[in-house]
């Protein structure tokens, strides 16, 4: 079973910052957050993961709560195209294994 | 990075026949994975494949129904089975580089089995 909870949708307007929370509160030490999109008919995308530190690349921000029972991934000035499945995903690496949630259906709004 | 294709892109098939994915990756890559969409669900580990070795299969996931070939580092296939409708579904491959930390993911064959 996914180690994950996210709200099943959220709206955010075009041009503004899209807040995706996720909740991971069995989380062990050695694993990782990763973020995922799936956009309507393609395959999943990466996005960005982390351990303890927040991170940023090109397409978000994840920020990692202290005791890391939770994060949230900011999309900085969300676009049309931004409209898809978000994933939250915990995973120690050890096998390569993703155990995928219900994710989040974000709706960028014009 | 890795760019991934799969043929076919989709397909109707009749029940009680077999379909064979293919999944072709643009480099050598150890691990490769099949998953499963199911209509609007998540995604399903079905196995994992590694070349030089038979598959891993997931609890509800069986080699009779699902088997998969990995003749080299580019190239895997899935083959569903004796289908049913129960089979219609999106079946997408993945692959991991051995960074470690993402995987890169085919576009997906969606399969209706009527």
């Amino acid at each position: 079973d996914a180690k994950t909870t996210q709200p099943p949708s959220m709206d955010c307007a075009e041009g503004r910052a899209a807040n995706l929370p996720c909740n991971h509160s069995t989380i062990s030490g050695n694993e990782y957050v990763y973020w995922y999109r799936q956009i309507h008919s393609q395959g999943p995308q990466y996005i960005i993961h982390g351990l303890k530190n927040n991170e940023t690349n090109e397409m978000a921000s994840l920020i990692i709560t202290e005791d890391r029972k939770s994060s949230t991934l900011i999309l900085p000035h969300a676009t049309l195209r931004d409209t898809a499945v978000y994933y939250c995903i915990v995973s120690d690496n050890s096998n390569y294994q993703l155990i995928w949630g219900a994710g989040t259906k974000l709706i960028i709004k014009p | 990075s890795a760019v991934i294709s799969q043929k076919p892109s989709r397909d109707i098939c009749q029940r009680g026949t077999s379909l064979t994915i293919q999944c072709q990756v643009d480099s050598q890559v150890t691990m490769m994975f099949w998953y499963r969409q199911q209509p609007g669900q998540s995604l399903t580990l079905i196995a994992t494949a590694n070349q030089g070795s038979e598959a891993t299969y997931e609890s509800g996931f069986v080699i009779d129904k699902f088997p998969i070939s990995r003749p080299n580092l580019t190239f895997s296939t899935l083959t569903v089975s004796n289908m049913s409708p129960e089979d219609s579904s999106i079946y997408l491959c993945s692959v991991d580089v051995g960074e470690g930390y993402e995987q890169y993911f085919g576009p997906g064959t969606r399969l209706t089995v009527t």
